[in-house]
């Protein structure tokens, strides 16, 4: 089945840190961009942060440059969010997203997401 | 930053009525413009991307249409599943933006 699960959301003190992982099978990991876009409780949606195929080429939005970190392991297929110095802002609904192949830049496979939520 | 304003905010309509999305962006974002449903709960589904090509799976009652600042999802003889809501979403440049969302409900 091709399908993305993440794991690691919890609650998490202001300033703390977390790491969220996604498992990915049913197609060829190592072939796509990947993403981590959120959603604070009931609001829209954001993106997070990009890792290309390969890995090489990362980019992040501007409110979690410097704290966030997200890389991918194409052996494992999994990719990660190093997630540093969190703030209430922070929390949200985490989602892995696969991107499209072509055109890229889409979100055409996305997990169930994993909630963080950041409070003291 | 390229904001991306969706209006309505609601749109109430009735089973069978077609409704109809604006999508309007703060500077071109040429061809590049996506739409996505999400329904509570759920992760957001890819509907449409550069504009008007349809995600694998999607049936023809969505379309889009529009180019540069402006742009509109149609969706056509609405069904009790396709009350959702709708968010665009630009890959013109980084950073990738998302529009406030429009939420379909029934009347």
């Amino acid at each position: 089945e091709v399908q993305l699960v993440e794991s690691g959301g919890g609650v998490v003190q202001p300033g703390g840190s977390l790491r969220l992982s996604c498992a990915a099978s049913g197609f060829s990991f190592s072939s796509y961009f990947m993403y981590w876009v959120r959603q604070a409780p009931g609001k829209g949606l954001l993106w997070v942060s990009h890792i290309n195929n390969g890995g090489v080429v990362t980019t992040y939005a501007d409110s979690v440059k410097g704290r966030f970190t997200i890389s991918r392991d194409d052996a494992k297929s999994t990719l990660d969010l190093q997630m540093n110095s969190l703030r209430a802002e922070d929390t949200a609904v985490y989602y892995c997203v696969r991107g499209h192949l072509y055109p890229p830049h889409y979100f055409d496979l996305w997990g169930r997401g994993t909630l963080v939520t950041v409070s003291s | 930053e390229i904001v991306l304003t969706q209006s309505p905010a609601t749109l109430s309509l009735s089973p069978g009525e077609t409704a109809t999305l604006s999508c309007r962006a703060s500077q071109s974002v040429g061809n590049y413009l996506g739409w996505y449903q999400q329904k509570p709960g759920q992760a957001p589904r890819l509907l449409i991307y550069d504009v008007f090509n349809r995600a694998t799976g999607i049936p023809a009652k969505f379309s889009g249409s529009g180019s540069g600042t402006d742009f509109t999802l149609t969706i056509s003889d609405l069904e009790p599943e396709d009350f959702a809501v709708y968010y665009c979403q630009h890959r013109n440049d980084w950073p990738l933006t998302f529009g406030g969302g429009t939420k379909v409900e029934i009347k």
